[in-house]
């Protein structure tokens, strides 16, 4: 089965520019997560969809990230205004159901804030 | 507050050698317990999982891990590594609605 795609890759934007990911799961996978991931450090759920509701955004920072999965199906998350502090790669994952299902990660998107 | 810690952010092995790595976690309640490694270049990908019973579990690779919940630990074991285990590995609690909390990881080298 082909896996969870997210484009771009890399991304460097200066400081208070914008920027947006994009991932598309693997087909019926309900859930859809996306995780920061520092240098360093574990990923970090920021927000997690079943379908097209969000089901925990608790840890993602409202005032600057957004996120949206219109359709159920594929999902963008969006960084205005970055600081130099999100500077990390952002993963996409998604499972079947918010049961106990395997999550299946993407490659991610490597972001550096200049 | 929930948490994973991992013992050792880096560990370098000689081929053959016997792999341990630590795991605790902190989380009030009943618990799924994963180890997910990402080998150089590549997505992050389950290398073993414990949700009920036998508290012994076997992976991929010849990975197995142990849940000891008395010590709230989730060890994961090797008992002869190759080159080809040279990864990082991260150990990973869930509990309601599949949310995942990882542990920082442990790099692991692992040398001809």
């Amino acid at each position: 089965e082909a896996g969870v795609a997210q484009s771009p890759r890399y991304k460097i934007i200066e400081k208070r520019q914008s920027v947006a990911f994009w991932c598309n799961p693997i087909s019926g996978h309900a859930t859809l997560y996306w995780y920061q991931q520092i240098l360093g450090q574990g990923p970090k759920l920021l927000i997690q969809f079943q379908n097209n509701g969000v089901v925990d955004d608790s840890q993602l920072p409202k005032d600057r990230f957004s996120a949206e999965r219109l359709k159920g199906v594929d999902s963008t998350l969006k960084i205005q205004p970055a600081k130099l502090e999100d500077s990390a790669v952002y993963l996409c994952a998604s499972s079947l159901d918010q049961g106990n299902q395997p999550q299946h990660f993407g490659d991610g998107t490597r972001l550096s804030i200049l | 507050a929930q948490s994973v810690s991992q013992h050792n952010h880096h560990v370098i092995l000689s081929e053959a050698a016997s792999l341990e790595l630590g795991c605790n976690y902190s989380y009030g309640g009943t618990v799924n317990l994963f180890w997910y490694v990402q080998y150089p270049g590549q997505h992050l990908q389950l290398l073993l999982k414990y949700f009920s019973g036998d508290p012994l579990v076997k992976g991929i690779k010849g990975f197995e891990a142990e849940f000891i919940k008395s010590k709230f630990s989730f060890n994961l074991r090797k008992p002869s590594v190759q080159w080809s285990d040279t990864a990082e590995y991260f150990c990973a609690v869930s509990g309601g609605y599949n949310k995942l909390i990882f542990g920082a990881g442990t790099r692991l080298a692992v040398h001809p």
